[in-house]
């Protein structure tokens, strides 16, 4: 079945810091892959997606490239803030197929 | 446009009462997902709805957890007979179709917190 593997947290960074959280996948064909947030006591919002390979989703800053070569789909932010500070889920979704999440990493950057 | 709108935002209850966590999903959503999170944890996946129907309930205990989502109404996770290990944070989440381009809109969740 599909699944989603993310690194174990907690990532504690200074503020202006260089942010990569790693995201590897395995499933058949070709799913659309996401990055969705949670800041604390609020439900999961989306960060970004892309849905072939060699996509590049960004928003707010943050980038992640589909790399179907390596199955994976990274996240990285070229400078953190305090106000990034939240839980970050890496997901997939193949056609008819429900959302499979990872196991969130949470991310604590410091002024 | 609202979004999704969960209540109640937290709910208490004692062995062996009864939950009911509601969902209203974003206006013209017919797909309805509700997950759960522990403290510390990822969301694990409970139960998929389309309107009146259970598409994939694999993620939801066979006993005392039961779901819906009528043809007029918010859709409703229902808990029986509590226990502690129930505490957790549910959330639901909606799409407007199940193409894999489809995102999820996720709400606030509801607290549950068995005494």
């Amino acid at each position: 079945g599909n699944s989603v593997t993310q690194m174990e947290g907690p990532v504690t960074l200074s503020e202006e810091a260089f942010l990569t959280i790693n995201c590897t996948y395995t499933a058949t064909g070709y799913p659309s892959l996401f990055w969705y947030v949670q800041y604390p006591g609020e439900g999961l919002q989306l960060l970004l997606k892309a849905t072939k390979a060699d996509d590049k989703g960004s928003n707010k800053g943050f980038e992640a490239t589909y790399r179907k070569e390596t199955t994976s789909f990274h996240l990285e932010k070229g400078s953190v803030q305090v106000s990034d500070s939240a839980v970050y889920f890496c997901a997939l979704r193949g056609y008819g197929q429900n959302f499979v999440f990872g196991p969130g990493t949470r991310l604590s950057v410091l002024p | 446009n609202a979004g999704v709108m969960q209540n109640p935002r937290h709910l208490v209850r004692r062995r062996g009462q009864e939950a009911r966590l509601r969902c209203s999903p974003v206006k013209g959503h017919s797909h309805v997902y509700w997950y759960r999170q522990l403290p510390e944890e990822g969301l694990k996946f409970m139960v998929y709805l389309q309107k009146e129907n259970i598409i994939d309930e694999s993620g939801m205990p066979k006993e005392r957890f039961s779901a819906e989502f009528p043809k007029e109404g918010p859709s409703i996770l229902r808990i029986q007979q509590v226990v502690r290990g129930d505490s957790a944070a549910y959330f639901c989440a909606s799409s407007p179709s199940r193409d894999r381009e489809g995102k999820l809109f996720f709400g606030s969740g509801t607290q549950l917190s068995v005494l």
